[in-house]
């Protein structure tokens, strides 16, 4: 599966949309991307994943590039509880999942 | 619907103990993991399951056994506990697509 690459950490205010890079430049075309985040000490959540069209659920919207190397998970309303290490992840199918570093998001009053 | 459930939650083992961390999940999912996450860590895969009665290893197996006897059920096991495995165990399961859902975990400390 692709490396992807994501900054160590961000802040973002309260309220104010939360935008989250990864870098996969070497992804392969049957890769997806999927995001996760883990609250302190607990599991990590599953948020949403793509293949090349943008997504967006009740959590979330992924943007992900026409050329597919990079993306951006998008909170749209930040709030307090949204404080959590977030995971970019390139998975081919059947393949397992694999966690890097992740960014850490502080959302702050 | 319980989702995956962990147990147990906390533990305090001695160097050389063994134990059983049990992983249950309700989904009838195929797929179940276990990975460990030290701390500032991101998560290590240690075995995974495509099925009832197959194991496989993951990155960081050593030290670990794993049974799936029960579809439902994913044991991890520890035959002699060293203070190296003192970690935070994550049980997951999925239907084999990159979407899991994860246990909230068992601390495990080795003394």
């Amino acid at each position: 599966d692709a490396k992807t690459t994501q900054p160590t950490s961000m802040d973002c205010a309260e309220g104010r949309a939360a935008n989250l890079p990864c870098n996969h430049s070497t992804i392969s075309g049957n890769e997806y991307v999927y995001w996760y985040r883990q609250i302190h000490s607990q599991g990590p959540q599953y948020i949403i994943h793509g293949l090349k069209n943008n997504e967006t659920n009740e959590m979330a919207s992924l943007i992900i590039t026409e050329d597919r190397k990079s993306s951006t998970l998008i909170l749209p309303h930040a709030t307090l509880r949204d404080t959590a290490v977030y995971y970019c992840i390139a998975l081919n199918a059947g393949n397992m999942l694999t966690f890097g570093g992740g960014t850490r998001l502080m959302v702050k009053p | 619907n319980a989702g995956v459930t962990q147990t147990p939650k906390f533990r305090v083992l001695k160097t050389g103990q063994s134990m059983t961390l049990l992983c249950a999940q309700d989904m009838n999912h195929e797929y179940m993991y276990w990975y460990r996450q030290d701390p500032g860590m991101g998560l290590r895969l240690i075995h995974y399951s495509v099925g009832e009665g197959t194991t496989a290893k993951g990155e960081v197996p050593d030290g670990y056994n794993v049974s799936r006897l029960k579809k439902q059920n994913f044991l991890l096991g520890l035959e002699s506990a060293a203070p190296s495995q003192t970690s935070v165990y994550f049980c997951a399961s999925s239907r084999g697509t990159g979407e899991a859902f994860f246990g909230q975990g068992t601390r495990l400390t080795v003394v």
